[in-house]
Order: C-alpha cells, then sequence, then structure tokens
C-alpha cells in the first residue's frame, strides 16, 4: 500500500464549477498534511497546510481533513482555467522528526 | 517563505559523467533536502542537509552516487555521478519554512536533467 494515495486523474470540470480532489494516507499518526499546485515545467508551490479535523478556508480554496478516516481534501469552488495544474498531497508523520510523504498527484483540468 | 534559487536551471549530459547542482537560499536554515521527481512521477527525497553534519539518505540512495555538500547555512550541492539516462529527472531542492511555517516544505524552482 502506498503511503500517501491520490487518484491521477485527468480531473475535468468546466469553468466556475467546484473541483474536488481527494488524497488518503496511510500512517495514522501522521499529524500535518500540505497541498501543493506544480504546474507543468515548475515546481511545487504550497496551497493550503492543515493539521486538525475539520475545514480549513483560504479564498476559493478549502482543505478537509479526517484524521480518523485517514482522508484530506481539497475543494476548489468557482474552478479557473488557471487552476489546471497537477494537485499533490503530501503528509508529515507524527513523533519526533518526521519526512513529508508526497502523493503522486492528481491532475485537473478546467475546461473553458 | 525564504527565496531558494538553483543552479544550472537545466542541463544535458552524457552518461558516464557528473553533474553538480547548486543551491542557495536568502535565509540561513537548518535543514536542506534534496527531492529527485522523475517524469510522471511525484518528489522522491532523496537526503536531508544538515550543515556540519553527513547528509542523511533516503533507503535507495547513496553518497557514492549523490554525494551532497553543506558547507554552510544557505548553500548546498549535490552531484549526480556516473550518470546514466535513468538519472533523467528533475532535481528539487527543498527548506523548512520559519515560525508558523515551519512544518511547511518550499521548493527551489529545480534542475532538469537530460542524460543521453
Amino acid at each position: 500500500q502506498k503511503e500517501v494515495e491520490q487518484n491521477s486523474g485527468p480531473l475535468s470540470v468546466p469553468e466556475g464549477a467546484i473541483a474536488s480532489l481527494n488524497c488518503t494516507y496511510s500512517d495514522r499518526v501522521s499529524q500535518s498534511f500540505f497541498w501543493y499546485r506544480q504546474y507543468s515545467g515548475k515546481s511545487p508551490e504550497l496551497i493550503m497546510s492543515i493539521y486538525s479535523n475539520g475545514d480549513k478556508e483560504d479564498g476559493r480554496f478549502t482543505a478537509q481533513l479526517n484524521k480518523a478516516s485517514q482522508y484530506v481534501s481539497l475543494l476548489i469552488r468557482d474552478s479557473q482555467p488557471s487552476d489546471s495544474a497537477t494537485y499533490l498531497c503530501a503528509v508529515r508523520g507524527g513523533g519526533g522528526y518526521q519526512k513529508v510523504t508526497f502523493g503522486t498527484g492528481t491532475k485537473l483540468q478546467v475546461i473553458p | 517563505s525564504a527565496v531558494i534559487s538553483q543552479k544550472p536551471s537545466r542541463d544535458i549530459c552524457q552518461r558516464g559523467t557528473s553533474l553538480t547542482i547548486q543551491c542557495q537560499v536568502d535565509s540561513q536554515v537548518t535543514m536542506m533536502f534534496w527531492y529527485r521527481q522523475q517524469p510522471g512521477q511525484s518528489l522522491t527525497l532523496i537526503a536531508t542537509a544538515n550543515q556540519g553534519s553527513e547528509a542523511t539518505y533516503e533507503s535507495g540512495f547513496v553518497i557514492d552516487k549523490f554525494p551532497i555538500s553543506r558547507p554552510n547555512l544557505t548553500f548546498s550541492t549535490l552531484t549526480v555521478s556516473n550518470m546514466s539516462p535513468e538519472d533523467s529527472s528533475i532535481y528539487l531542492c527543498s527548506v523548512e519554512g520559519s515560525g508558523d511555517s515551519q512544518e511547511t516544505q518550499y521548493f527551489g524552482p529545480g534542475t532538469r536533467l537530460l542524460v543521453l
């Protein structure tokens, strides 16, 4: 079982719709969760971090965390063509210093 | 977040040769990280570099193949030695944020390597 799993996509949504990106992780003691956006040919850039169960909103982005289900998601409201990119889920384990493990990413295509 | 630069941004190399990638940060950081992203893949941690000590390598990566230097708190190098086409990849330098962002990793622009 992969440590961090994402559907590779592509996920296609029309402009203005809500894009929902999902991620599951295997390490039950994981404490920190991140979503990165990576445009083709570019390096990953941080969009959101979340540490507690529930929702965290930042502009059009909402991260959702459910530690009991080992599940983290990213919602993008009012999707724009400029949101078309690969979204990487990243998880840091708990207990002392732990490395960050990245999922393989979900490619999002927003259709104008 | 810190500003991270890498050199070179891209290179095409012949098999059997070596390439040294430089990473410069605009602030002092304790740990620097080197990742590899092979085509169509996610990021894989190669090693963690602390100033004044040997780098810590992840499973599957060895110092002879990927020697790392960390001479001060703002600079690190990664060498890809005796390259083969399988080393064609993007190599990314990363640092952790500070303060409230200290658990977050930030990435440099990457070095795109093609080995022929």
